[in-house]
């Protein structure tokens, strides 16, 4: 089983919609749990990060963490073009300062 | 806003060479890193640095590749002898280590092995 599951993609949508992005991971250590934004040929930029069960809202983002299903999902709320990049699921081990496990990244594409 | 800069952009180089990249951290972290994206692949670790050493690395982190903070401000990443499989955007990334923070990365260099 792999550390860490994510849906390639790509997944595309209208302007406007709703998008669910999620990752499934298997290690019980993980305890904090990021989301990055990577737009085409640039570094990962944090989106979202929490480090509990339940749901974070930050403007149009909601990320929400099940740790009894090792199952995150980030929710983005009338979606936009600019959105178009890939997400990835990002956990750190036991702290912050461990080395992150990414997944493999979803791929969205808004069209307006 | 800090942020974390890298040189060069992009790095084209004959296979069996050697490469040193370079990244500057965001200023009060102490943590460093070295991740690298081959294309179409994932993000993936290769080696931290804390308090003048390597803190961890991974697998993928063998003897031809060396890491160095040569003064207080650039970290580098040597690869001696470059191999095509070597072809990868290179992204460093800086930690300041306090309470609920995360790693923050820079814009990555593009190396091309020939």
């Amino acid at each position: 089983q792999k550390e860490v599951e994510q849906d390639p993609g790509p997944l595309s949508v209208p302007e406007g919609a709703i998008v669910s992005l999620n990752c499934t991971y298997s290690n019980s250590a993980f305890q904090y749990f990021m989301w990055y934004r990577q737009y085409s040929r640039k570094g990962p930029e944090l989106l979202m990060y929490t480090y509990s069960s339940g749901n974070k809202e930050d403007g149009r983002f909601t990320a929400q963490v099940d740790k009894s299903s090792k199952y995150i999902s980030l929710f983005i709320r009338d979606s936009q073009p600019s959105d178009s990049a890939t997400y990835l699921c990002a956990f750190p081990g036991y702290s912050g300062n461990t080395p992150l496990v990414f997944g493999k990244g979803t791929r969205l594409s808004v069209i307006a | 806003e800090p942020e974390v800069t890298q040189t060069p952009s992009h790095q084209v180089t004959q296979m069996g060479q050697e490469v040193i990249l370079r990244c500057v951290p965001i200023s009060n972290h102490l943590y460093f890193y070295w991740y690298r994206q081959i294309l179409g692949q994932k993000v993936e670790f290769l080696v931290s640095f804390y308090n003048n050493e390597i803190s961890e690395k991974s697998e993928i982190f063998d003897d031809q590749f060396s890491v160095e903070r040569p003064d207080g401000s650039n970290f580098t990443l040597k690869i001696r002898s470059t191999k095509l499989e070597d072809s990868a955007m290179y992204f460093c990334a800086s930690y300041r280590d306090r309470g609920q923070d995360t790693q923050y990365f820079g814009p990555g260099t593009r190396l091309t092995v020939l």
